[in-house]
């Protein structure tokens, strides 16, 4: 089985200044791992995946994650944040390609930048 | 491309009534999945369906029910609502033959129960 775990659950940050959202997880085979933005009253949008190869992935907006395999972590950074990042932030894993695609996401992240 | 659409967007209903809630996935995808997402919670994997079957269920009860139609939309069924059904229910479509195991997200149908 599999879990995840959102460390903070809110993250306030001045606009401008770097951020880092942090995500640990738990499987005993091997997962796939995404982050996911989720803007009020809105579904989830992907920001980035991470399948294999590089364990630095580039997403959408800026924002970049690092998989430490080691450390069983994923998190999430943007070197400088905008108002309209403002948004709940979930990591969420997947098994492998099993026909499942089951994910298991996080509790989320609130993240609120301050002008 | 529409992507995943959901419908109705919002809901009311009382306690111990029945609901329905649609799906359309996104064009080339045949595999959808349903998840509840409570207040200030993560989404929670409610059950997929392939092939017009349930291929896998999460940790929720039998009131909970679910179709597949040969268009490959889908429809979740929750029977004798109670008060903590209320969440936002999101859709997310999938292509069997993917690699990745990526799903599209529908924007959710937010069901409150009083």
């Amino acid at each position: 089985a599999q879990s995840v775990t959102q460390l903070d659950s809110q993250v306030p940050v001045f606009e401008e200044a770097p951020v880092e959202l942090r995500c640990n997880y738990s499987s005993s085979v091997s997962v796939y791992l995404f982050w996911y933005v989720q803007y009020p009253n809105q579904g989830l949008q992907l920001l980035l995946k991470y399948l294999s190869g590089s364990t630095l992935v580039k997403g959408i907006n800026g924002f970049e994650a690092e998989f430490n395999k080691s450390q069983t972590s994923f998190h999430l950074r943007k070197p400088s944040v905008h108002i309209s990042d403002t948004a709940e932030y979930f990591c969420a894993v997947s098994p492998p390609p099993s026909g499942t695609y089951k994910y298991i996401f996080g509790t989320g992240t609130r993240l609120k930048v301050l002008a | 491309d529409a992507g995943v659409t959901q419908s109705p967007t919002h809901l009311i209903k009382t306690r111990g009534q029945q609901v329905t809630l649609r799906c359309s996935p996104k064009s080339g995808h045949d595999t959808v999945s349903w998840y509840q997402q409570a207040l200030g919670q993560g989404p929670q994997f409610i059950f997929q369906y392939y092939e017009e079957e349930e291929r896998q269920r999460g940790n929720f009860p039998d009131r909970f029910s679910g179709h597949q139609f040969p268009n490959y939309s889908s429809e979740l069924n929750v029977n004798a609502l109670l008060l903590g059904d209320s969440a936002l229910y999101l859709c997310a479509s999938s292509y069997s033959a993917g690699r990745n195991n990526e799903q599209f997200f529908g924007p959710g149908t937010r069901l409150t129960v009083l």
